[in-house]
């Protein structure tokens, strides 16, 4: 059981647009600490997506983008790629826990 | 360029020990917050450990008093001293570099390929 919630799998067809829920609780996205987001292509290393809730790395496509309100936040992802086909995990700082936490994952598939 | 090289893991018994090496180029490890996350196999995300620039250490309940990380800043390469194994210690052990202003915004940005270990009798 995560700490951080997500729906364990999302789909689109190529050109949607798709978003990626991820709940928390008043010791941590609720807490104000920042929620940052990862991509895992099939048998590779995570990489990371978006930093400090909407912030993208240098070399990640506008096409990703993230909020975060109250105790939830979302990655959503535009102009669905084959590509684009991953696991997403999102991650924070939990005040409980006094750790690290992140969400059970997503698996996007696009049809 | 930032690379991080992880290495060590393998088969070992339940209550046997391990210790996997993270080597790391284009940075310090020493100027730098470096973590472990773990990923059992078909499983999620999950954090293990931090060490700070300063040398302070932090752990996952989960391995609190069994897994010990550590740094030889001579050789620029992050450890995990594993010890008392167990089953569900069997994962996917990443190096991450930390980045981010405060403790309740790190997050994890250059990552290893990861090394496999299987605790199993």
């Amino acid at each position: 059981q995560s700490v951080l919630t997500q729906p364990p799998s999302v789909s689109g067809a190529p050109g949607q647009r798709v978003t990626i829920s991820c709940t928390g609780s008043s010791s941590n996205i609720g807490a104000g600490y920042d929620v940052h987001w990862y991509q895992q292509l099939p048998g590779t290393a995570p990489k990371l997506l978006i930093y400090d809730n909407t912030n993208r790395p240098s070399g990640v496509p506008d096409r990703f983008s993230g909020s975060k309100s109250g105790t939830s936040a979302s990655l959503a992802i535009t102009g669905l790629q084959a590509e684009d086909e991953a696991d997403y995990y999102c991650q924070s700082y939990d005040s409980s826990l006094s750790g690290w936490v992140f969400g059970g994952g997503t698996k996007l598939t696009v049809l | 360029e930032v690379q991080v090289v992880e290495s060590g893991g393998g088969l070992v018994q339940p209550g046997g020990s391990l210790r996997l090496s993270c080597a790391a180029s284009g940075f310090t490890v020493s100027g730098n917050y470096m973590s472990w996350v773990r990923q059992a196999p078909g499983e999620g995300l999950e954090w293990v450990s931090i060490i700070y620039s300063g040398g302070n250490t932090y752990y996952a309940d989960s391995v609190k008093g069994r897994f010990t990380i550590s740094r030889d800043n001579s050789k620029n390469t992050l450890y995990l001293q594993m010890s008392s194994l167990r089953a569900e210690d069997t994962a996917v052990y990443y190096c991450a570099r930390v980045a981010g202003r405060t403790r309740g915004a790190y997050y994890f940005d250059d990552w290893g390929q990861g090394t496999l270990v299987t605790v199993s009798s």
